[in-house]
């Protein structure tokens, strides 16, 4: 079993959709959470990265640590076409250097 | 423009040579990161940089060699260069202030062994 589960998709949306995209784990030594947004031929940019349980909001993105039932989320509200790229779900322990990464999930949002 | 950098973006080369791919960051970070991304876009650490002494080396063949010859730059060598070697290689690098949580990475080297 890989230590971080993440559904590949794709996932096919149309515009203006909220989309939901999740990750579980089961390493509960995982204290941080990131996502990355990689778009086809590019490297993974950051998205969002939250320290332990709760939510966090950045504009249209709010990602979602549940803890207890080792499960991150991140939605998008008023989905765009320019949303469309592989959403990749990372996490890390303390002492550790090292991102373990989820296999990414392929959002298309049609216009 | 401040960023991480890499060269070449794209390397096609046939099985049994030597080739190294160069990293560089602008950002002022004291830690580099070589990732190895595979066809299903699975991306696995490789090796890491703090101020130029490695402190992360996973399970990787040792014909991989890392060099960092001062904080900016971390580059890639690999020996004697086996298909199973395809795959896109990526720099990245983290502040010391953010605990190495958040790192950024480079634009992709492309590596095709025929």
């Amino acid at each position: 079993q890989k230590e971080v589960e993440q559904d590949p998709g794709p996932l096919s949306v149309p515009e203006g959709a909220i989309v939901s995209l999740n990750c579980t784990y089961s390493n509960s030594a995982f204290q941080y959470f990131m996502w990355y947004r990689q778009y086809s031929r590019k490297g993974p940019e950051l998205l969002m990265y939250t320290y332990s349980s709760g939510n966090k909001e950045d504009g249209r993105f709010t990602a979602q640590v549940d803890k207890s039932s080792k499960y991150i989320s991140l939605f998008i509200r008023d989905s765009q076409p320019s949303d469309s790229a592989t959403y990749l779900c990372a996490m890390k322990g303390t002492g550790r250097r090292a991102l373990t990464f989820g296999s990414g999930t392929r959002l298309q949002v049609q216009p | 423009d401040t960023a991480v950098s890499q060269t070449p973006k794209y390397l096609v080369t046939q099985m049994g040579n030597d080739k190294s791919i160069k990293c560089e960051q602008n950002l002022g970070h004291d830690t580099m990161y070589w990732y190895k991304q595979d066809s299903k876009k699975f991306l696995k650490i490789m090796f890491s940089y703090n101020n130029k002494e490695l402190i992360i080396n996973e399970t990787v063949p040792n014909r991989f060699s890392p060099k960092s010859p001062d904080k900016a730059h971390l580059n890639l060598h690999i020996n004697s260069l086996e298909l199973g070697d395809s795959a896109v290689y990526f720099c990245a690098s983290s502040p010391r202030t953010s605990g190495d949580n958040e790192q950024f990475f480079g634009p992709g080297t492309r590596l095709t062994v025929l």
